[in-house]
């Protein structure tokens, strides 16, 4: 199992533009999730999904679209980025919602709004 | 919203040496977990309390659900350089029709001095 994969690593772009950040997970888990890490924060819940077709607002999802048409796949979309918009983006799955269950976070992608 | 109080910010210590951290929360959670995150990588789960007073070991590492509900504390005996990280507590308590959202604290970075 390659368990969670984020695309791309790294992104650098520019304000107004927008982009998709990729997220899958080969697991069946129905739970999954985008956070934003940043300097001197804990991880912010963006967007969650507690399964296909369902997507819910998390603590900061203002910029911030995603859907979810498979189990597999969770992108997340920037409608036009902005500096504030510079974090590191986790996706995170599990097999629910349950706050107990084992989350399994990807590598991360590492977002510079210029 | 509910907030996390992490402490201390980060550690420098010799191998060898115990570590402790601790996580204060304003609000009382139902599940208190700890992360690790390695540079570059996302967080990965190292150990989750279910209840007040509960006391869970993984190898080296001990945490505690506190009595109050309002706070954990991680120990880690014997630090060895792969303890080397950001360790992360996360709480949750039930928010939006039951889906249990996670709070993350702000994070203790361990650094080990050769």
């Amino acid at each position: 199992n390659a368990g969670v994969t984020q695309t791309p690593k790294f992104q650098v772009l520019k304000t107004g533009q927008s982009m998709t950040l990729q997220c899958a997970q080969d697991m069946n888990h129905e739970y999954m999730s985008w956070y934003r890490q940043d300097p001197g924060m804990g991880l912010r819940l963006i967007h969650y999904s507690v399964g296909a077709g369902i997507t819910d607002q998390g603590e900061v999802p203002n910029g911030y679209n995603v859907s979810r048409s498979t189990t597999e796949d969770f992108p997340l979309r920037l409608l036009s980025a902005a500096p504030s918009q510079t974090s590191v983006y986790f996706c995170a799955s599990s097999y629910s919602s349950w706050a107990g269950e084992t989350q399994y976070f990807g590598p991360g992608t590492r977002l510079l709004v210029l | 919203g509910q907030q996390l109080n992490q402490s201390p910010q980060s550690m420098f210590i010799q191998e060898g040496e115990d570590v402790s951290m601790n996580c204060t929360s304003s609000s009382i959670f139902n599940t208190w977990l700890w992360y690790k995150q390695d540079p570059g990588e996302g967080p990965v789960l190292l150990i989750a309390l279910y209840k007040a007073g509960e006391l869970t070991s993984n190898g080296r590492l001990t945490a505690q659900f506190g009595i109050t509900r309002k706070d954990s504390f991680l120990n880690i005996s014997a630090s060895i350089p792969s303890d080397v990280g950001i360790y992360f507590c996360a709480g949750s308590g039930v928010w939006n029709f039951g889906n249990e959202k996670l709070t993350f604290g702000t994070g203790t970075r361990l650094t080990i001095i050769p």
